[in-house]
């Protein structure tokens, strides 16, 4: 039940392109879901995070889409490019809680083809 | 502004030999800490985590431990290394909900 479950496990997406990664959960007490963004030998950077009191949230290119009722969020990288190539992961906790543990999926990496 | 330092950036050791990774954070006390372990091509594994000065909890059993002697000070040993300890080492803090990370460091086991 604190699983996050996150696909594809990886992503080809052509320049210009809408990359679109998904993640699932089950624990309905989660209450902060973010987005981290990490490239190749670098500690993972948020991206963007989203509260389940909206559906959707929008800084730029990124998009999150969240959906209460399934229970399942996802990132849209519009107009994708190069340099948006990484590897990309959901996470999700009780914001609330003490530890303020995350959970993470198990990442996605993207890459953006010229 | 609020940093996370982790050294060193990359260590190469031997089987059975100790380990001391050091994080160092800036800019804001009594912070919540967190050490991940990142495998190759892997997920974020949550190895410990701290909510104060002496406190850790740890999250799965292993080879390594972990302390926190100051506040803005967490450090992940061991006595004797494995070579499946290689990794990639991420210290994070808490922000208000979400979590910062250092630069990390890359262990290699030989």
């Amino acid at each position: 039940q604190q699983q996050v479950k996150q696909s594809p496990q990886s992503l080809i997406v052509q320049k210009g392109g809408i990359s679109i990664i998904n993640c699932a959960y089950e624990n309905t007490a989660f209450d902060y879901f973010p987005w981290y963004q990490q490239f190749p030998g670098k500690g993972p950077a948020l991206l963007i995070a989203i509260r389940p009191d909206v559906s959707e949230k929008k800084e730029g290119r990124f998009t999150i889409s969240f959906n209460k009722s399934a229970k399942q969020f996802s990132l849209h990288i519009m107009d994708s490019q190069p340099g948006d190539s990484a590897t990309y992961f959901c996470a999700a906790s009780m914001g609330t809680g003490n530890t303020g543990k995350l959970i993470f999926g198990q990442g996605t990496t993207l890459q953006v083809k010229p | 502004s609020q940093t996370i330092h982790q050294w060193p950036a990359t260590l190469v050791q031997p089987v059975g030999s100790p380990l001391s990774l050091e994080c160092t954070v800036e800019g804001t006390s009594n912070p919540n800490l967190y050490w991940y372990r990142q495998a190759a091509g892997r997920g974020l594994q949550l190895l410990f985590y701290s909510v104060g000065i002496g406190q850790i909890s740890s999250e799965v059993p292993q080879n390594l431990s972990a302390s926190r002697p100051q506040d803005r000070q967490f450090i992940l040993s061991s006595k004797k290394l494995l070579l499946s300890d290689s990794g990639f080492y991420l210290c994070a803090r808490r922000g208000y909900n979400e979590q910062f990370f250092g630069p990390g460091t890359r262990l290699t086991v030989l």
